[in-house]
């Protein structure tokens, strides 16, 4: 089965500074990788999400992700970040090619943005 | 295009007692995938349906279980609720669910006392 790892629980940042946040992922087969982004009382957003092809993924609000297999991370960054983007970002995997393609979970990582 | 709906938003229910909870996917979509949310556990996988059958399940117990509807609609009902049942459920639609985007409903909180 896969894991998600976020290694960070909360990140703290001021506004206009970069920010990158952490997600390793365990599986024996090939998986998809997604970053999600809740809102307070919302429901996720789909920030971005590698499914194959180029390793570095651009997605919406300014945020990329680098897919790196050898060492099985999806980290999330952004080069500036704004207020509105305080919020829990969560990472998600699918395993490729199987049965089931339910989306498992990391814990979150709450970012945190001070003006 | 309107987004996953999910009805009711809160309910407070009390233990023992039974709940369904309801998601409209967006028009097109046939998969719906449920998703219970806690501070403690998390996200965890439900279970998934599509065109009618469910197609996977969590490890969640059997008082936890949906169906769909041919409109793709989902219920999900959750018998002789427990403290711990208390959560953010969200419901999840896409068009397949083998892998393509899937777009959260805003959840409903149900808080079991």
């Amino acid at each position: 089965a896969q894991s998600v790892t976020q290694l960070d629980s909360q990140v703290p940042v001021f506004e206009e500074a970069p920010v990158e946040l952490r997600c390793n992922y365990s599986s024996s087969v090939s998986v998809y990788l997604f970053w999600y982004v809740q809102y307070p009382n919302q429901g996720l957003q789909l920030l971005l999400k590698y499914l194959s092809g180029s390793t570095l993924v651009k997605g919406i609000n300014g945020f990329e992700a680098e897919f790196n297999k050898s060492q099985t991370s999806f980290h999330l960054r952004k080069p500036s970040v704004h207020i509105s983007d305080t919020a829990e970002y969560f990472c998600a995997v699918i395993r490729a090619g199987a049965g089931s393609y339910q989306l498992t979970f990391g814990k979150g990582t709450k970012l945190s943005v001070i003006p | 295009k309107a987004g996953v709906t999910q009805t009711p938003r809160y309910l407070i229910k009390t233990r023992g007692q039974q709940v369904t909870l309801s998601c409209s996917p967006i028009s097109g979509h046939r998969s719906v995938s449920w998703y219970q949310q806690t501070p403690g556990q998390g996200l965890q996988f439900l279970f998934e349906y599509f065109s009618e059958t469910q197609r996977n399940k969590g490890n969640f117990p059997g008082r936890f279980s949906g169906r769909q509807f041919s409109n793709s609609r989902s219920e999900m009902n959750v018998s002789t609720l427990e403290l711990g049942d208390s959560a953010l459920y969200l419901c999840a639609s896409s068009i397949t669910g083998r892998g393509d985007e899937q777009y959260f409903g805003p959840g409903t909180r149900l808080t079991v006392t």
